[in-house]
């Protein structure tokens, strides 16, 4: 059972234009949503989290626009950088009073071209 | 470079073998994660430590796979009679009462 769907599979965006991704939960419990940055070779690293009291979150470039009654949330990448290439996940969690663990989208691969 | 560190970070073994993988997770971090993340997918939850009791086992988790967090330090994650569907990368995070999970680099993996 997929909890998590994350779309587009793959992206190719200008350099200066805005990144869109796309990810829909299925579990009404989740109330923690990140999303992590994944180079080849390299371990996923944390961009920005969201929890489902806020409808957005901005952080630098970086904007998560949170919908509960749709469940859904997006990752925006303003001004995409050809650095911002790489695979990007969405996640999503129970919260800390659980385990905790990550139930991961299946990933997007973006490419910035100069 | 996150604080948490995996070794070995490659891995090649034939079919059949035993592999043991260790994390270190950033010192002050009581919560800590194994993930297997194959081509092209995200990762996958195997199992959950809180200092060294393991609370939760995902069912990809079978009886060959063990992991250990004595003093809830370090984790070691071994994989018994390795099979080449074991390929994949073996992925650790760590995290105090929080949910920001912050992961190593990662073990990959090969069997041949």
């Amino acid at each position: 059972q997929q909890q998590v769907k994350q779309s587009p599979q793959s992206l190719i965006v200008q350099k200066g234009g805005i990144s869109i991704i796309n990810c829909a939960y299925e579990n009404t419990a989740f109330d923690y949503f990140p999303w992590y940055q994944q180079f080849p070779g390299k371990g996923p690293a944390l961009l920005i989290a969201i929890r489902p009291d806020v409808s957005e979150k901005k952080e630098g470039r970086f904007t998560i626009s949170f919908n509960k009654s749709a469940k859904q949330f997006s990752l925006h990448i303003m001004d995409s950088q050809p650095g911002d290439s790489a695979t990007y996940f969405c996640a999503a969690s129970k919260g800390s009073s659980n385990t905790g663990k990550l139930i991961f989208g299946q990933g997007t691969t973006l490419q910035v071209k100069p | 470079d996150t604080g948490v560190s995996q070794d070995p970070r490659h891995k090649i073994t034939k079919r059949g073998q035993n592999v043991t993988f260790r994390c270190d997770p950033i010192s002050e971090h009581n919560r800590l994660y194994w993930y297997r993340q194959t081509l092209g997918q995200g990762p996958e939850f195997l199992t959950y430590f809180q200092n060294e009791a393991q609370l939760e086992k995902s069912r990809l988790l079978s009886d060959r796979f063990s992991a250990e967090r004595p003093k809830g330090s370090f984790s070691t994650l071994e994989i018994q009679r390795t099979e080449q569907g074991d390929s994949a990368m073996y992925l650790c995070a760590s995290t105090r009462q929080t949910n920001e999970q912050f992961f190593g680099p990662g073990t990959r993996l090969t069997v041949l």
